[in-house]
C-alpha cells in the first residue's frame, strides 16, 4: 500500500459544470477525512466518515458539495455547480481508530474554475 | 473566528541551530494538539502530538511544549536541517469529534 491515493491531481472546469473527485484511502484505515485548502491557509476540515457513516459536516459544506463512502473504502467528493470560489486543493486523510487524531493525508486534487 | 494563530508567516534559520515555531489558540475546549509539515506538491504529514494533560512531548530531533494557561503551543527543532525546509501547520482538537483546526501555517527555511 503506497498511502492515501487522489484523483484527478488536477482539474479545470468552468463555473457551473459538475466535478467529482476520487479518493483511496490506506486500506486498513476505518476513518477518512475531507479537507479544502486555499492559498495562505490551512488545511480547513469539510467532513468525516467512519467506515461507510459520514458523522460530522462541516457548515463549509454546502448543498452543493456531497460525499460518500459507499462499501467504507474509497470516498467520492462531488461539487455541483461549481462556482470560482470553490478553486482550492481538495485534501483527502486517512487513519484507523487506534491513531487518535493523526492522519494520513493523499497529495490532493487541485480545482480550477474557471 | 480564527481560533488558530500561526503569527509568523515565515523563518529563517542557520542549519545545526534551533528552530521555534509558535501557535495561539483561543478555544479552550481544544484538548489535543498537533504539527504537521507540508512540503510542496505533497499532502501534509504528520509529525508529532501532545495532549491536553501533558506540557512537553519528544521525539527525536523534535519537542513541542503546551502552556495551556498561556494557550500557546511550539514546536522545537534541534538541531535544524535543511530538510526541514517546509510549512508547518498546528492543528487542534476538541475531544469527542473528529473535526481537526489548523493554523495558516509558518514556512521554515533552513540556510545550510
Amino acid at each position: 500500500d503506497t498511502g492515501v491515493s487522489q484523483n484527478p491531481r488536477h482539474k479545470i472546469t468552468k463555473r457551473g459544470q459538475n466535478v467529482t473527485f476520487r479518493c483511496d484511502p490506506i486500506s486498513e484505515h476505518n476513518r477518512l477525512y475531507w479537507y479544502r485548502q486555499t492559498l495562505g491557509q490551512g488545511p480547513e476540515f469539510l467532513t468525516y466518515f467512519q467506515n461507510e457513516a459520514q458523522l460530522e459536516k462541516s457548515r463549509l459544506l454546502s448543498d452543493r458539495f456531497s460525499a460518500e463512502r459507499p462499501k467504507g473504502s474509497f470516498s467520492t467528493l462531488e461539487i455541483q455547480r461549481t462556482e470560482q470560489g470553490d478553486s482550492a486543493m481538495y485534501l483527502c486523510a486517512s487513519s484507523s481508530s487506534g491513531q487518535g487524531y493523526e492522519a494520513f493525508f493523499g497529495q490532493g486534487t487541485r480545482l480550477t474554475v474557471v | 473566528d480564527q481560533q488558530v494563530k500561526q503569527n509568523s508567516p515565515s523563518l529563517s534559520v542557520q542549519e545545526g541551530r534551533i528552530s521555534i515555531l509558535n501557535c495561539d489558540y483561543t478555544n479552550s475546549m481544544f484538548d489535543y494538539f498537533l504539527w504537521y509539515k507540508k512540503y510542496p506538491a505533497e499532502g501534509p504529514t504528520f509529525l508529532i502530538s501532545i495532549s491536553s494533560i501533558k506540557d512537553k512531548n519528544e521525539d527525536g530531533r523534535f519537542t513541542v511544549f503546551l502552556n495551556k494557561s498561556a494557550k500557546h503551543l511550539s514546536l522545537h527543532i534541534v538541531p535544524s536541517q535543511p530538510g526541514d525546509s517546509a510549512v508547518y501547520f498546528c492543528a487542534f482538537n476538541s475531544g469527542g469529534y473528529q473535526k481537526v483546526t489548523f493554523g495558516t501555517g509558518t514556512k521554515l527555511q533552513v540556510i545550510p
